[in-house]
């Protein structure tokens, strides 16, 4: 079964502190992608990257930055953490771009 | 991308088939229609994908119509965990580096 891990399902931090999130997958994708999800407003794409050590803004980059050292993970950098940064984070990896697959998600929690 | 125009929400009895309409009027010839499902606290996953032709695989089936301008998702016999939102996507079949975009979906709710 292809996978894609992440390395928290819900995480509590606060106001200015540095949060990593990991998004780990199997299934030896050049695609990566980290989107976050509020009511209301649908699945908003962060960053993406295409190969290791490349990386793309999305929609809504500010407050974010990533990393991908190896191609099978990506990690999204919180640098201040906020409390408008609260919400869901979604990991999606592919190959082809023709199927997407999503990780269980972070629920972040920033007081 | 092409917009693509969904209900916000519908309703469904047990066992039912569920029809999911999209409009994408604007769609271009290269482009796909993909259906992706949320269900609750989880990630996305992909469903089906066409180009022009139905589709059918063992989730669903996936109707285009001749001008390409909506398309439905059809859940032959919904159960109760079918319940999710589902999104349509239209965008061209591959695109280095590029990524879905979500719109916010039908939220189906099927009930017993």
């Amino acid at each position: 079964d292809v996978k894609v891990t992440q390395s928290s399902r819900y995480l509590v931090k606060r106001t200015g502190e540095k949060v990593f999130l990991e998004c780990v997958q199997d299934m030896d994708h050049e695609n990566m992608f980290w989107y976050r999800q509020d009511p209301g407003l649908g699945l908003r794409l962060i960053y993406f990257s295409y190969d290791v050590k490349m990386k793309e803004k999305g929609d809504i980059p500010e407050g974010y930055s990533v990393s991908r050292e190896k191609k099978e993970r990506f990690s999204l950098i919180l640098e201040s953490a906020s409390t408008n940064q609260t919400s869901m984070y979604l990991c999606a990896s592919t190959s082809q771009g023709i199927e997407q697959f999503f990780g269980p998600g972070t629920r972040l929690t920033v007081l | 991308d092409a917009k693509t125009t969904q209900p916000p929400s519908m309703d469904c009895a047990e066992g039912r088939a569920a029809n999911l309409p999209c409009n994408h009027s604007t769609i271009s010839g290269n482009e796909y229609v993909y259906w992706y499902r949320q269900i609750h606290s989880q990630g996305p996953q992909y469903i089906i994908h066409g180009l022009k032709n139905n589709e059918t695989n063992e989730m669903a089936s996936l109707i285009i119509t001749e001008d390409r301008k909506s398309s439905t998702l059809i859940l032959p016999h919904a159960t109760l965990r079918d319940t999710a939102v589902y999104y349509c996507i239209v965008r061209v079949g591959y695109q280095a580096g590029t990524a879905l975009i979500f719109g916010k979906g039908t939220t189906l709710s099927v009930s017993s």
